[in-house]
């Protein structure tokens, strides 16, 4: 059974890029959720996907948007880079979007200069 | 608005005896909560998890206690081993919500001592 993948592990963009970052769900998961972890905090919730709607979001500014596809694989985009969103992000897959436990992916390290 | 909280930022015990990792939260509407393991470069591991309508889960050396009067949670991990040492975050969500997203603490992080 494969878990949780997300690509790129490290991307560097400057002030006002747009970003895109992309996760696996583990199999048979149709939920996916989005985490931005700053350095020295616990993960915040960004938002979440099943079956390829938008199921809840955090408080996330709008240049933060997602998709997911039929595969439930997913993208986080985030338009209009600022230095804060220097951050590590994770994906986290679950079977469904009231099962309790979330399984996570090794996240992206993305760092705005 | 920090809802779960972690008030101890770093904890040492050696090696074989008890570690006690401690989270509060604020939100009467959680009903579920879950202690995740960080090592540095990897995402979350999941440890452990325990229902509010419980008051204890038991898995091997870990044992999640919940303390709902009090809005607090522990994670006791006997004996403790060196590869125990990471980062413990305890989360919590409103499942009754229709929700799973989770609410983290800020982590603790234990060392043991050989």
């Amino acid at each position: 059974e494969t878990g949780v993948t997300q690509s790129p592990t490290h991307l560097i963009k400057t002030r006002g890029q747009q970003v895109t970052l992309r996760c696996s769900s583990q199999s048979g998961h149709n939920t996916v959720s989005w985490y931005q972890q700053a350095l020295g905090q616990g993960p915040q919730f960004i938002f979440q996907y099943y079956r390829e709607e938008e199921n809840g979001r955090g408080n996330f500014p709008p240049r933060f948007s997602g998709l997911q596809f039929p595969n439930y694989s997913s993208e986080l985009n985030v338009n209009a880079l600022e230095l804060d969103d220097s951050a590590l992000y994770l994906c986290a897959s679950s079977l469904d979007r009231g099962q309790e436990t979330q399984y996570f992916g090794p996240g992206t390290r993305l760092l705005v200069l | 608005d920090q809802q779960v909280k972690q008030n101890s930022p770093s904890l040492s015990v050696q090696e074989g005896r008890i570690s006690i990792l401690n989270c509060d939260y604020t939100n009467s509407m959680f009903d579920y909560f879950l202690w995740y393991k960080k090592y540095p470069a990897e995402g979350p591991t999941f440890l452990i998890s325990i229902s509010s309508i419980k008051d204890k889960n038991e898995d091997g050396r870990f044992t999640a206690f919940l303390n709902k009067s009090a809005k607090h949670l522990s994670l006791h991990i006997v004996p403790s081993q060196p590869g125990d040492s990471a980062v413990y975050f305890c989360a919590a969500s409103a499942i009754r919500t229709g929700a799973n997203n989770l609410f983290f603490g800020t982590g603790t992080r234990l060392t043991v001592i050989p």
